[in-house]
């Protein structure tokens, strides 16, 4: 069974900072590209960042492209978003998604975890 | 930025009904198109991608349809499970990739 577990969220006051971790269990992680997807409370989802299976290429969404950075370490299945200087605006539940693909970027989702919250507020 | 827009926004139906929801885009996704169905306190499952290719174990009364800008989600006969809340998104080109705003099938 698949399994991605997040976690590392928490309160947490503007301009701060915050590392939220994936575990990944059930699947060969380093043959999958790897996303992590966020939904606020009342608005949509929101895709975040993407990594390659190797770590190489990386991607962001213009609202934190400079703030966050996403790795990941294949050794340890682990999958990770370092979140810099946040805002109000990042408050939402973060999703550690596999991508469908099997060593390429289908860029569509499956499956997520459980997800974990972050608030951002004073 | 290509803006999905989903409707309608909520959708009251009873056991039995068929059901259509609706997937708009503001400039063509061509055949990119992924649907997702989320309930309350979990995480989002995948639907089916390509417009009409089901993920693995999705059952045969979902089916999807449309291409360019216009997309249709089909539950042709709601089970008591399918009560939800469905996205589309699209993955054409480059990022970001969107969501919908998302369709609540409720029960009526």
């Amino acid at each position: 069974e698949v399994i991605l577990m997040e976690s590392g969220g928490g309160l947490v006051q503007p301009g701060g900072s915050l590392r939220l971790s994936c575990t990944a269990s059930g699947f060969t992680f380093s043959n999958y590209w790897m996303h992590w997807i966020r939904h606020a409370p009342g608005k949509g989802l929101v895709w975040v960042s993407r990594i390659s299976s190797d770590g190489a290429s990386t991607t962001y969404a213009d609202s934190v492209k400079g703030r966050f950075t996403i790795s990941r370490d294949n050794a340890q299945n682990t999958l990770y978003l370092q979140m810099t200087s946040l805002r109000a605006e990042d408050t939402a539940v973060y999703y550690c998604v596999r991508d469908w693909g099997y060593s390429y970027a289908s860029n569509y989702f499956d499956p997520w975890g459980q997800g974990t919250w972050v608030t951002v507020s004073s | 930025e290509t803006v999905l827009t989903q409707s309608p926004a909520t959708l009251s139906v009873s056991p039995g009904e068929r059901v259509t929801l609706s997937c708009r885009a503001s400039q063509s996704v061509r055949t990119s198109l992924a649907w997702y169905q989320q309930k309350p306190g979990q995480a989002p499952k995948l639907l089916m991608y390509d417009v009409s290719t089901r993920a693995t174990g999705v059952p045969a009364r979902f089916s999807g349809s449309g291409s360019g800008t216009e997309f249709t989600l089909t539950i042709s006969s709601l089970q008591s499970e399918d009560f939800a809340v469905y996205y589309c998104q699209r993955y054409n080109n480059w990022p970001p990739w969107t969501f919908g705003q998302g369709t609540k099938v409720e029960s009526k």
